[in-house]
């Protein structure tokens, strides 16, 4: 299981916010966060727990400590508001999952 | 450009069969396993089927498999995903996701390119 936590959170212009995914069991590095948009297909923001996808800000952040992985929004703007997923993505087990989702609203 | 578009969804009654069209254009098709995942209207995105670059390995989440089946045509860049046996409960927006490996580090993968998705409603 994948985790993601909180489902909800309210935050405004300029706050700082983490997004946290759990996994039930090992699953190294392979873990994506991704950012949609109503209406929109999701955004690749991070993968391999902590790098940043290119074109994406320097204000999203990933981390792993060991199944906890966090997602950080630094200074968030305007744009950041949408839900945000935690992507696990080994190719065999534990499988592939997506977390619950995350919403951010202002 | 790069991009992946989708076609094929629509209302379909319980029962029912449908199947999805993916075009793929600006990268080289042929190179990339690709996915198809699901996002039930006001749901979070669930994964359903994957596809290896020959075609060669499909793979399923439980739910689906031997409903729904996944293939892929390298000389038309074009993914399918073919929906058989439809349920109310498959209702969703459709999606087609390309997966690509950044560098040589296994982990170094995830979903980069999505489509606009394609919406399939399952009712009577």
């Amino acid at each position: 299981q994948l985790t993601q936590s909180p489902s909800f959170l309210s935050a405004s212009v300029g706050d700082s916010v983490t997004i946290t995914c759990r996994a039930s069991q090992d699953i190294g590095l392979y873990l994506a966060w991704y950012q949609q948009k109503p209406g929109k297909a999701p955004r690749l923001l991070i993968y391999g727990a902590s790098t940043l996808q290119s074109g994406v800000p320097s204000r999203f952040s990933g981390r792993r400590s060991g199944a906890e992985f966090t997602l950080t929004i630094n200074s968030l703007q305007s744009e950041d508001y949408a839900t945000y997923y935690c992507h696990q993505l080994n190719t065999v087990p534990p499988g592939i999952r997506f977390g619950q989702g995350t919403r951010l609203d202002i | 450009e790069v991009q992946l578009v989708e076609s094929g969804g629509g209302l379909v009654q319980p029962g029912g069969s449908l199947r999805l069209s993916c075009a793929a254009s600006g990268f080289n098709f042929s190179n990339f396993s690709m996915y198809w995942v699901r996002q039930a209207p006001g749901k979070g995105l669930e994964y359903l089927t994957a596809i290896t670059p020959n075609g060669g390995t499909t793979l399923y989440r439980d739910s689906v498999q031997f409903r729904f089946t996944v293939s892929r045509d390298n000389s038309k860049n074009m993914l399918y995903l073919q929906l058989g046996s439809l349920r109310v409960e498959d209702t969703a927006v459709y999606y087609c996701v390309r997966r690509t490996h950044f560098d040589r580090r296994d982990y170094n993968m995830a979903f980069d390119l999505w489509g606009q998705g394609t919406l399939v409603t399952v009712s009577s």
